[in-house]
């Protein structure tokens, strides 16, 4: 099975570095996946990893360390729009395509 | 850009009603994927499909069913509603060309009253 964690809730300021920390313990892992989500709306693909060390693409990264269960999403120079759900999900290595979710990072940013 | 609709954004219905729920996606993805989400229980997966006509249960099958005729149409049926079937229900769909994972593309999503 799936185990996977992250905080529940965060609060940054505009402008400011934000990193949504996820752990995972797995029996299979085929990728590690970042969604947001904005409140009312369907979570949308940010960001994929599957070897470990960085990958950046424009204010979000995200990081993968494959024998530590971990990743993080670092969002830079923060807008009023990045208020959101993150949601870190695990790609289980079967041929279904089946990835389990977190509960996801409520993050607010403030003025 | 890949695109999943979803019949309704909100349905309303009384205990004891089948309910349908239909997604469509036009990107040939073999992957379609239905889930349920609530306040602080995350994304749940009821069932998913990597072919037409192939079924699998995801981690909460129960009370549901779904059919894949087509490769671009996943069906959810809720047999005989119950108001704790009330929530937000989510499709998703994505390719799956051998083992790698892809990501999931998403629908909007239909808000299920059932009272």
């Amino acid at each position: 099975g799936q185990n996977i964690d992250q905080p529940t809730e965060m609060t940054a300021t505009e402008g400011a570095i934000v990193q949504i920390n996820c752990t995972y313990q797995t029996s299979g892992f085929n990728g590690l996946f970042w969604y947001q989500q904005h409140a009312g709306e369907a979570p949308t693909f940010l960001s994929y990893n599957v070897l470990d060390g960085l990958e950046e693409k424009g204010r979000f990264s995200s990081f993968l360390s494959r024998s530590k269960g971990y990743s993080y999403l670092l969002l830079k120079e923060l807008q009023m729009k990045d208020s959101a759900s993150y949601l870190c999900a695990v790609g289980e290595d079967t041929n279904a395509g089946k990835s389990t979710f977190g509960d996801g990072t409520t993050l607010t940013v403030k003025p | 850009d890949v695109k999943v609709t979803q019949s309704s954004r909100y349905l309303v219905k009384r205990t004891g009603e089948k309910v349908f729920l239909e997604c469509v996606q036009d990107m040939d993805h073999e992957n379609m994927f239905w889930y349920r989400q609530d306040p602080g229980l995350g994304l749940r997966l009821i069932y998913f499909s990597y072919d037409v006509k192939m079924k699998e249960k995801g981690d909460i099958p129960e009370g549901y069913s779904v059919s894949r005729e087509k490769k671009e149409r996943f069906s959810l049926i809720l047999e005989s509603a119950s108001t704790n079937q009330t929530s937000m229900y989510l499709c998703a769909s994505s390719l799956s060309p051998g083992p790698v994972t892809y990501e999931q593309y998403f629908g909007p999503g239909t808000r299920l009253t059932v009272t």
